[in-house]
């Protein structure tokens, strides 16, 4: 059964910083890594979506890193802002075809 | 604006009550997905549907039951089966449940029992 780990659960760092948001998961045998990002009370929104035979994907200040041999995955912020508050969630589709998610990563970019 | 429309976005039941919740999208999407989310944590998959009349128990099924009519609308009724139902229920689709698709989600709908 695939399991997903997301640590640390929390994260304070000071705006500006570069910072890296860690996923790993058990079962290598994967098709595909999304990372969400989830505001208080709000659903989630896909910010990066890796297929299994990418090693990276990158949008704007995000960049997702792949590495199915190890089970890991990382997403990397730049230069962080405060809007950049929320919970970040990887998700995992495996063999089963549905998604296992991780429990994230409550991030807070303090001004 | 295409996306994922759920609502109501806060329902109080009392308890022995059945409650409906409702999820429509304008993506023209087949799959549709209904999960549960707890403090602390992961999303659990509760029901899915890859096409119209057609769907299948997720993870935690139990107490839950769904509907898939129409494309656009994929609708959870939590019953008094359900013994803890009290979450925030989140809608999803994609365009396929093709193992690459991505995921989009809804706004949630935040049900509390009394």
């Amino acid at each position: 059964k695939q399991e997903v780990t997301q640590i640390p659960a929390a994260l304070s760092v000071p705006e500006g910083e570069n910072l890296v948001l860690n996923c790993s998961f058990t079962d290598s045998a994967i098709y595909n890594l999304q990372w969400f990002r989830q505001d208080p009370g709000k659903g989630l929104t896909s910010l990066l979506l890796i297929q299994s035979s990418q090693r990276e994907q990158t949008s704007g200040r995000l960049n997702a890193s792949l590495d199915k041999s190890s089970g890991r995955s990382t997403l990397y912020i730049a230069a962080s802002q405060p809007g950049d508050s929320a919970t970040y969630l990887c998700a995992v589709r495996s063999a089963r075809r549905q998604l296992t998610f991780g429990s994230g990563t409550q991030l807070t970019v303090l001004p | 604006d295409g996306g994922i429309t759920q609502s109501p976005k806060y329902l109080f039941r009392k308890e022995g009550q059945n409650v409906t919740l409702s999820c429509e999208q304008n993506l023209n999407h087949d799959a549709m997905y209904w999960y549960r989310q707890d403090p602390g944590q992961g999303l659990r998959l509760i029901y899915y549907s890859q096409i119209v009349n057609d769907f299948q128990k997720g993870d935690i099924a139990e107490g839950y039951s769904v509907s898939r009519e129409k494309k656009e609308s994929f609708p959870l009724t939590v019953t008094s089966a359900q013994k803890n139902p009290t979450a925030f229920y989140l809608c999803a689709s994609s365009i396929t449940d093709a193992n690459t698709g991505e995921l989009f989600f809804g706004e949630g709908s935040r049900l509390t029992v009394l």
